[in-house]
């Protein structure tokens, strides 16, 4: 079995400021890693993923995430944080063998960056 | 850049009818799901097709559900007689080309189905 765990419903970080939202992962393999956003009456938008290699990962709009075999985590990070980043962020995680593995979920942490 | 689209973007049906809730991935994809979201919940899985045969499907995909690849393009879930907790935003994703490291899932924006 695989699951997310998102300890924060919400995170509220000042603009300018840098931002982290937490994740951690349980997997019986080595994990796939992925961080997805959502806007207000929108689908989920891929942010970054986590495959192989290099533990931290860059991926769009100027985020970051560090995996941490050893914490089993996948923290997600921003240096300078945007009004525009206020979203609802989800980590999720897969096995990585197989090529059609669900992906599954964790609850979702609302960022709010305030002005 | 290539998307996942989906149609309607809402349907509202009455308890007891079907509905067909229709997706195009992205054209060389491999891999179709499935998910919903239930206002204000988390997303949850609820079926995987590869190779024109369902790979997984979770408690949630009961007999009500049926995914169809009817031709190269469409992939469509059913669900065959609606109840008032399906209404939730369902998406449908897509992943991997093949020989690419590319794992990650593509969702479509969602269809919202409100059954009332």
């Amino acid at each position: 079995a695989q699951s997310v765990a998102q300890p924060e419903d919400q995170v509220n970080v000042a603009e300018g400021n840098p931002l982290t939202v937490k994740c951690t992962y349980s997997v019986s393999g080595n994990p796939y890693l992925f961080w997805y956003v959502q806007y207000p009456n929108r689908g989920l938008q891929f942010l970054l993923k986590y495959i192989t290699g290099d533990n931290l990962v860059k991926g769009s709009y100027g985020f970051e995430a560090e995996f941490n075999k050893s914490q089993t985590s996948f923290h997600l990070k921003k240096p300078s944080a945007l009004v525009s980043d206020s979203a609802l962020y989800f980590c999720a995680v897969r096995d990585a063998s197989g090529g059609y593995q669900k992906v599954t979920f964790g609850t979702g942490t609302k960022l709010q960056v305030i002005p | 850049e290539p998307e996942v689209t989906q149609t309607p973007s809402h349907q509202v049906t009455q308890m007891g009818q079907e509905v067909i809730l229709r997706c195009v991935p992205i054209s060389n994809h491999l891999y179709f799901y499935w998910y919903r979201q239930i206002l204000g919940q988390k997303v949850e899985f609820l079926v995987s097709f590869y190779n024109n045969e369902i790979s997984e499907k979770s408690e949630i995909f009961d007999d009500q559900f049926s995914v169809e690849r009817p031709d190269g393009s469409n992939f469509t879930l059913k669900i065959r007689s609606t109840k008032l907790e399906d209404s939730a935003m369902y998406f449908c994703a897509s992943s991997y080309t093949p020989g690419t490291m590319s794992y990650e899932q593509y969702f479509g924006p969602g269809t919202r189905l409100t059954v009332t």
